[in-house]
Formats: C-alpha cells, structure tokens, sequence
C-alpha cells in the first residue's frame, strides 16, 4: 500500500531552527511537496522536490532522499506566524498526491 | 499567477437541502481539479477527481450520487452535496492543477466551511 509518515505534532521556540521529517511509501515516485496549512485555511505549496538533495528558499529548505523514501522541511529562524500544519505529500506513478496526515507546529515565544 | 477561487467561502444550511459550491482557476487552465474533504484536527481526504468534460473519478468510500461533481469548462468545477445531512459538516476544499508546469503542483481555494444544522 501506500503510505506517508510525519510526527503528528512538534513544538520549537522562536528564533529556533526545527527540522520536519517524512517519509514515505509510493507505487512510483514523481516527486514530494510540503504544504503550510493554518488552521481554517487552505494549503499553500511551500516547495516541490523531484531531484535528491536540499532545495533551499528564504528560511525554509527541503531535502529529498529517494533511495531512502525520506523528506525534511528545515525551517530557520522561526516566527510566530510559522505555527502551522506542515503537510507532506508524495507524487505516485499515476500523478496523484498521497497526503500525509500532516505535522502540527507549536512556536513557544 | 494560479490564483483558485471557491464559493460560497462558508454556508449554513438545513439537513435535507443540497448545497452547490463552487472552484474556478482564474488565471489559468485547469484541466484537472479535485474535491478534499477536511474534518477539524484531520488531514486532507481526497473526494474525487476531475477532469473537463468527462466524468469525475471517486474514492473509494465517496457516495457519487451524493457528491455530485460537473466539470464543465477548463476554469469551473461544482461539487453539489445532495440531501445534507449534519455529518457532512466539513471544510471542502477544492484544488486545481494546470498541465503547464512539470511539478504537477496543486493550487488550492481558500475552502468552504459547511454546516449543516
């Protein structure tokens, strides 16, 4: 079957640095995303990797391992306002997303 | 660029009553779009997929009689819940995806919040 894992919460301070991990199980692989979602918001998409190796954009990077099945998104430098759900998600041989159940950031001041 | 919009954003409705929402992409072609389904504390739950003009695929578990989806243009989608009952109170989330990027990305609506009382 198919599965993506991710902790279900995390809790870092602000200014920190927190690493998310995921990793997952797909019939195929056509890349990951990682999606921010505030509570009673939609997702917004943070970044796509397709390639092994770290993608990295303003205090956020992402990091794949296909050989491993295993993705983190590094956020640095943490504010309030990154308290959020972090939604990883796997594109599978068919191009459909398979959703992790999402990571649920807590940022102490 | 990307830009989704969903309507209504949130709607109140009696049990027994169907409710029409609907997703356009506005600034791009989306040919394929698809139905999430979110309760509070839980992950996204994909409902089904669309493409324009044919009709929508489902998930397992997904009643198409009840979910009534119509993808009728390249920009518009609907997901009809027919005959509400107060368990499909839910965060509806619709996404669309453009064949003009390689990344396949989803770009989401801001989400219908339905309550059905």
């Amino acid at each position: 079957g198919q599965n993506i894992d991710q902790p279900t919460e995390m809790t870092a301070t602000e200014g920190a640095i927190v690493q998310i991990n995921c990793t997952y199980q797909t019939s195929g692989f056509n890349g990951l995303f990682w999606y921010q979602q505030h509570a009673g918001e939609a997702p917004t998409f943070l970044s796509y990797n397709v390639l092994d190796g770290l993608e990295e954009k303003g205090r956020f990077s992402s990091f794949l391992s296909r050989s491993k099945g295993y993705s983190y998104l590094l956020l640095k430098e943490l504010q309030m306002k990154d308290s959020a759900s972090y939604l990883c998600a796997a594109l599978d041989s068919n191009y459909q997303l398979i959703w992790g159940a999402g990571t649920k950031l807590i940022i102490k001041p | 660029g990307a830009v989704v919009s969903q309507h209504p954003s949130w709607v109140i409705c009696k049990s027994g009553t169907s409710v029409k929402i609907e997703c356009r992409s506005l600034d791009f072609q989306a040919t394929t779009m698809f139905w999430y389904r979110q309760f509070p504390k839980q992950s996204l739950m994909l409902m089904a997929t669309s493409n324009e003009g044919s009709k929508a695929t489902y998930e397992q578990g997904v009643e198409k009689d009840k979910f009534l989806i119509n993808h009728a243009s390249l920009t518009l989608s609907t997901l009809t819940v027919t005959s509400a009952h107060p368990e499909d109170s839910s965060f509806y989330i619709c996404s669309a995806r453009g064949e003009r990027e390689a990344s396949y990305e989803q770009y989401f609506g801001p989400g219908t919040r339905l309550t059905v009382t």
